[in-house]
């Protein structure tokens, strides 16, 4: 079955220190993966996808087949990085890698103290 | 542009009633969903729709109905509320581009069902 596994429900760290949040999936497929943000009072948004292979906000991620995993990274965290964070897999549709289901991790807190 | 509205933000019901969730988007996205969002559980899967009068179910569907007459509306009826349907609801829109999509979600609405 299609899972996403966060591990971490709460992550605190300190201003300019490595974040690292983790993500694993389980499915049989070429996964399709995604980390949405949500900050305080703002909506659920996309933060990066893994066919992107871009870096938003200083974030990056990559998707390691091997270890089924796809981990969030930031080097310096900043005080606005605060949020809750869910990884996110694709399942098959319409069209490949497509938005209509998607199956969430549970979700990480982020808390960044000055 | 709004992008994704719905209406209401908070409901309160008592168990037996219905109601519908109301989803809009001015966006002419094709694809929409619905998530409920429960503490500790993440985002799960209602239903989705991938076009006007096509629907589908998602992880979990029971208790709820969904149809989609027009492409900007994506109404999420509950017919006889129960407890267990207390929780956060969030719709979605998305566009058929392939690998370059992402989910538009909306600020949700919080259904409390006593």
């Amino acid at each position: 079955a299609q899972r996403v596994t966060q591990p971490e429900k709460l992550l605190s760290v300190f201003k300019g220190a490595p974040v690292e949040l983790k993500c694993n999936y389980s499915y049989s497929g070429s996964p399709e993966l995604f980390w949405y943000v949500q900050y305080s009072r703002q909506r659920l948004q996309l933060l990066l996808r893994h066919i992107s292979r871009e870096s938003i906000k200083g974030f990056t991620a990559d998707l390691n087949k091997g270890e089924t995993s796809f981990h969030l990274k930031k080097p310096f965290a900043q005080e606005e990085d605060s949020a809750m964070y869910y990884c996110a897999l694709s399942l098959p549709g319409i069209t490949q890698g497509g938005s209509e289901k998607l199956v969430f991790g549970k979700g990480t807190k982020l808390t960044v103290n000055p | 542009n709004a992008g994704v509205t719905q209406t209401p933000k908070f409901q309160v019901l008592k168990t037996g009633q219905s109601m519908t969730l109301q989803c809009a988007q001015d966006m002419n996205h094709e694809y929409m969903s619905w998530y409920r969002q429960d503490p500790g559980m993440g985002l799960r899967l209602i239903h989705y729709s991938v076009g006007a009068g096509i629907t589908d179910q998602g992880e979990v569907p029971n208790g709820y109905n969904v149809s989609r007459s027009t492409t900007e509306d994506f109404p999420l009826r509950l017919l006889s509320a129960a407890p267990s349907q207390t929780s956060v609801y969030f719709c979605a829109s998305s566009y058929s581009g392939g690998l370059d999509t992402e989910a538009f979600f909306g600020q949700g609405t919080r259904l409390t069902v006593v």
